[in-house]
C-alpha cells in the first residue's frame, strides 16, 4: 500500500489555466514537502509545511497542509510552460527520520 | 559550483558485474542519502548517513553497500548487478544538525542512470 497517494498522475493543460494536485494519506505526518523534478535532473524543494491548516504561497503556487496533517494540495494559478515537471510530495510519517515520497504528478503546460 | 555531484551520470553494464557510484557535496552538510527512482518515477530511500554513521538502512539487498569516507562523500557500491537494479540513483544531502532532520531541505544530485543488460 502506497503511503502517499498523489492525484492526478498525469495532467496536461494549456498555458494560463489553473490546476490543483493532491497528496493524500491515511497516516499523520509531522511535515510534508513538495518537490519539482525536471527531466534529467534531481528533485528541487519547493516548500515544507509543518502546521495543520498551514497555507504557504510561492508566487503563483499555493500549498496547503490539511488540518489533520494527513493530506496536502498544490494549486497553480495561470500555469506557464516553465511549470512543466514532475511534482512530488514527501512526508515524514510520525516524525521518523526518513522521507516517504508519493509517485508524483507529471504536469505538462502547453504554450 | 555544483552543490551535490554524482559520477558517473550514465552507467551501462552487464548482469553480474560490480560497479560503484560516487557522490560528493560541498554544502558542509552532515547528512547524506541514497535514493532509487524506478521507471515509474517512484523515489525510494535506500540509505542515510549522518556524520559518516549509518542512520537509515531500508530493506535493500546486501549487494548494495554504502561507504562514507568523510561527511562530504557517500559512495554506493553494487555487487553482482541484476536487471532489476536498472534505475536512476540519486544522492542527496541535508544540514543534519537540527532535531527534525526529515523536515530539512534535501539537495539532490543530478542522478546516475544505471542500465543493466
Amino acid at each position: 500500500t502506497q503511503l502517499l497517494e498523489q492525484s492526478p498522475q498525469f495532467l496536461s493543460i494549456q498555458e494560463g489555466e489553473n490546476l490543483t494536485v493532491y497528496c493524500n494519506s491515511s497516516s499523520v505526518f509531522s511535515s510534508l514537502q513538495w518537490y519539482r523534478q525536471e527531466p534529467g535532473e534531481g528533485p528541487v524543494l519547493l516548500v515544507t509545511v509543518v502546521t495543520g491548516g498551514e497555507v504557504k504561497k510561492l508566487k503563483r503556487l499555493t500549498f496547503q497542509f490539511g488540518d489533520a496533517r494527513k493530506d496536502s494540495s498544490l494549486h497553480i494559478t495561470a500555469a506557464q510552460p516553465g511549470d512543466t515537471g514532475l511534482y512530488l510530495c514527501a512526508g515524514d510519517e510520525g516524525g521518523s527520520e526518513k522521507l516517504v515520497f508519493g509517485k508524483g504528478t507529471k504536469l505538462t503546460v502547453n504554450p | 559550483d555544483t552543490a551535490v555531484s554524482q559520477t558517473p551520470k550514465y552507467l551501462v553494464t552487464q548482469m553480474g558485474n560490480d560497479k560503484s557510484i560516487k557522490c560528493e557535496q560541498n554544502l558542509g552538510h552532515d547528512t547524506m542519502y541514497w535514493y532509487k527512482q524506478d521507471s515509474k518515477k517512484f523515489l525510494k530511500i535506500m540509505f542515510s548517513y549522518n556524520n559518516k554513521e549509518l542512520i537509515i538502512n531500508e530493506t535493500v539487498p546486501n549487494r548494495f553497500s554504502p561507504k562514507s569516507p568523510d561527511k562530504a562523500h557517500l559512495n554506493l557500491h553494487i555487487n553482482s548487478l541484476e536487471l532489476g537494479d536498472s534505475a536512476v540513483y540519486f544522492c542527496a544531502s541535508s544540514h543534519g544538525q537540527g532535531a527534525f532532520r526529515s523536515q530539512e531541505t534535501q539537495y539532490f544530485g543530478p542522478g546516475t542512470r544505471l542500465l543493466v543488460l
